[in-house]
């Protein structure tokens, strides 16, 4: 299977705890995306990489959020001082070619709970 | 501003009843129109998209949506539902202007045997 991958699949820490997720795209798409899913929401968009380029971020990424890309390949999000407002399903997705109307294929998320 | 509504919280069919999942979308671009299905503890599978030329699209899963300019609806459609069709489905936007989607809140399907 060559789709989207997070890892990990689940997340249990501490409040005030640093975390880091992975998400490798599907190999051929320039483009990665973030997004945060809460329960009983649809996915908010959080930031975006063209290549190894971030090129638009949400307010709600916070300065404790911060996203990488590098080389344009796999991609981290990690969360500094976690809180319990942080819990949620994480998702990544990914596409290829240019403009908007290019489908996004998502990963199965990583799930984080915050004790 | 943007946005996408899903006016059903909730949805409850019979199985091999027919559906139509309703979204209405707010946005000032010419829009990319999206639907999504999500089971639970999983990611988001593509169901079918439109950007231009006919209005009623096919997807997979025998699913089909019509876009409807003058009512900024893009509901979603099948004609027979199967148990395996229960699931939470999503509506998003996009454009040309920003890569993003913007997502409604979802409508949950539950299949009465």
């Amino acid at each position: 299977d060559t789709g989207v991958s997070q890892n990990p699949r689940h997340k249990i820490t501490k409040r005030g705890q640093n975390v880091t997720f992975r998400c490798d795209p599907i190999s051929e798409h320039n483009r990665l995306y973030w997004y945060r899913q809460t329960l009983g929401q649809g996915p908010e968009f959080l930031t975006y990489f063209q290549n190894e380029a971030q090129l638009e971020k949400s307010r709600l990424l916070s300065d404790r959020f911060s996203a990488e890309r590098p080389k344009g390949s796999f991609s981290t999000l990690e969360i500094q001082r976690t809180e319990q407002g942080d819990s949620a399903m994480y998702l990544c997705a990914s596409s290829s070619g240019q403009g908007g109307n290019q489908p996004q294929h998502f990963g199965d998320g990583t799930r984080l709970s915050i004790l | 501003a943007q946005s996408v509504t899903q006016p059903d919280i909730h949805i409850t069919v019979s199985e091999g009843a027919s559906l139509e999942l309703r979204c209405n979308y707010s946005y000032g671009a010419t829009p990319y129109l999206f639907w999504y299905v999500q089971s639970p503890g999983q990611g988001l599978q593509l169901l079918l998209k439109y950007f231009s030329g006919d209005t009623l699209v096919q997807g997979i899963k025998g699913f089909e949506a019509e876009f409807k300019r003058s009512q900024s609806s893009f509901n979603l459609r099948k004609p027979s539902v199967h148990w395996s069709d229960a699931a939470e489905y999503f509506c998003a936007v996009g454009s040309d202007s920003s890569y993003k989607l913007i997502f409604g809140s979802g409508t949950r399907l539950l299949v009465r045997p």
